[in-house]
């Protein structure tokens, strides 16, 4: 099983609000990122976990605060955000650093 | 210079050909190599890793990997109309390193 889930799958908020991304995984991946992909564009790396611990944050605007619980769950919480910030948000996790990464649905984001 | 690149189509093939994807790369110390299919308003899909020079197949899929070219392809035999995608080569600079590299995606359009 390589599933991967997000919730929610799509989100509108306004440019004040707080809103939370979430990701699951059970697969018992040691590895867990967050991606921001615009329309025909690649995804674009924002945060990886390594063990529950944060080793990379791609110069991400501290309006993006992510956060990894435990080794199965990993949220993104959304404050402030600007119009274009609007995206497909992609939670992926893999087995090894180097390893195969499988992406969740994602959460399509729209900022008003 | 991109680190990987592709060349971004449309590619059009007929069904029941040959689809060829091509990639090339400019770390020469890269060590894993994937390919991701993405339909549109979807997340990318993984369908091949490969980290050795060769040939890797599975079903209709073939990964190919020359290093000394820094040169990753895929081909699709008898090619479906389901095979209508965006196809996203990406890459791992070295080992322990968790930072997926992404191509800018090729556009692959099967002809019925």
């Amino acid at each position: 099983d390589t599933e991967v889930t997000q919730t929610p799958k799509h989100l509108v908020m306004g440019m004040t609000n707080k809103k939370s991304l979430k990701c699951e995984q059970h697969m018992g991946h040691r590895a867990m990122y967050w991606y921001k992909q615009k329309a025909k564009k690649p995804p674009e790396l924002m945060f990886v976990y390594s063990y529950e611990k944060l080793s990379i944050n791609e110069s991400v605007p501290s309006r993006f605060s992510p956060e990894c619980p435990n080794s199965s769950l990993l949220n993104l919480h959304l404050h402030a955000l600007q119009p274009e910030d609007s995206a497909l948000y992609l939670c992926a996790s893999s087995q090894a650093r180097e390893g195969e990464q499988y992406f969740g649905p994602g959460t399509r984001l729209t900022v008003t | 210079q991109k680190e990987v690149e592709q060349n971004s189509g449309p590619l059009s093939v007929p069904e029941g050909a040959i689809a060829s994807l091509n990639c090339t790369y400019s770390d020469r110390g890269s060590q894993s190599f994937f390919w991701y299919r993405q339909y549109s308003g979807k997340s990318p899909e993984l369908i091949m890793s490969i980290y050795s020079n060769g040939d890797k197949e599975d079903g209709r899929f073939t990964a190919q990997l020359n290093k000394a070219s820094q040169y990753v392809s895929l081909l699709i035999r008898d090619s479906q109309p389901s095979d209508s995608a965006t196809y996203l080569c990406a890459v791992t600079p070295y080992f322990g390193n968790e930072k997926l590299t992404f191509g800018t995606g090729t556009r692959l359009t099967i002809i019925p």
